[in-house]
């Protein structure tokens, strides 16, 4: 079975500043890793997703993540935050090879960005 | 524009009725999953269709069932609704049962009172 924590529920920041979402997960096998954000009123959008090779990934829009598996984690970063990346964030997992379907989310970190 | 739609938007029942929500998949997608959002909570996984068949099921009871359908649309239907079952319910459309990226809709909002 897997799991995942996400350490901060809410995440103040302003304008212009770097801010890290720490996600930290737990299985028995192999995963897939996963950063999804929800604006309010819609659904889940992919970010940025990591399944093998080189363990930094990037989103379009300035995110990054680095998987970690010594420390199973998978931290979101971006250098300069923006009004607009307001958001909540998920981590989720999958297991590698099995159902993409089945993703085990995090309860989401609140990213509220400050002028 | 992940290019899956969810019906309605909204809704509010009363307790013990029943409720069925709809979602519109990706053309060519041919698995489609459920998972509930409750308040200040991550998405929990319901159940998943692929090809018409439930292929995987969440921790959830048997009054929580779903159809999928040869067009790309599918159905999650919930008997006797009490007052927990208040969520956000999103539908995510795949294009295999084993491909890496799931396409959510924008989700139906169900309040039981």
């Amino acid at each position: 079975a897997q799991s995942v924590t996400q350490l901060d529920s809410q995440v103040p920041v302003f304008e212009e500043a770097p801010v890290e979402l720490r996600c930290n997960y737990s299985s028995s096998v192999s995963v897939y890793l996963f950063w999804y954000v929800q604006y309010p009123n819609q659904g889940l959008q992919l970010l940025l997703k990591y399944l093998s090779g080189s363990t930094l990934v990037e989103s379009i829009n300035g995110f990054e993540a680095e998987f970690n598996k010594s420390q199973t984690s998978f931290h979101l970063r971006k250098p300069s935050v923006h009004i607009s990346d307001t958001a909540e964030y998920f981590c989720a997992v999958s297991p590698y090879g099995g159902s993409q379907g089945n993703l085990i989310f995090g309860k989401g970190t609140k990213l509220s960005v400050k002028p | 524009e992940t290019g899956v739609t969810q019906s309605p938007t909204h809704l509010i029942k009363t307790r013990g009725q029943q409720v069925t929500l709809r979602c519109s998949s990706q053309s060519g997608h041919n698995t489609v999953s459920w998972y509930q959002q409750a308040l200040g909570q991550g998405p929990q996984f319901i159940f998943q269709y692929y090809r018409e068949e439930e292929n995987g099921r969440g921790n959830f009871p048997p009054r929580f069932s779903g159809l999928q359908f040869p067009n790309y649309s599918s159905e999650l239907n919930v008997n006797a609704l009490e007052l927990d079952d208040s969520a956000l319910y999103l539908c995510a459309s795949i294009q295999g049962a084993h491909d890496t990226e799931a396409f959510f809709g924008q989700g139906t909002r169900l309040t039981v009172v």
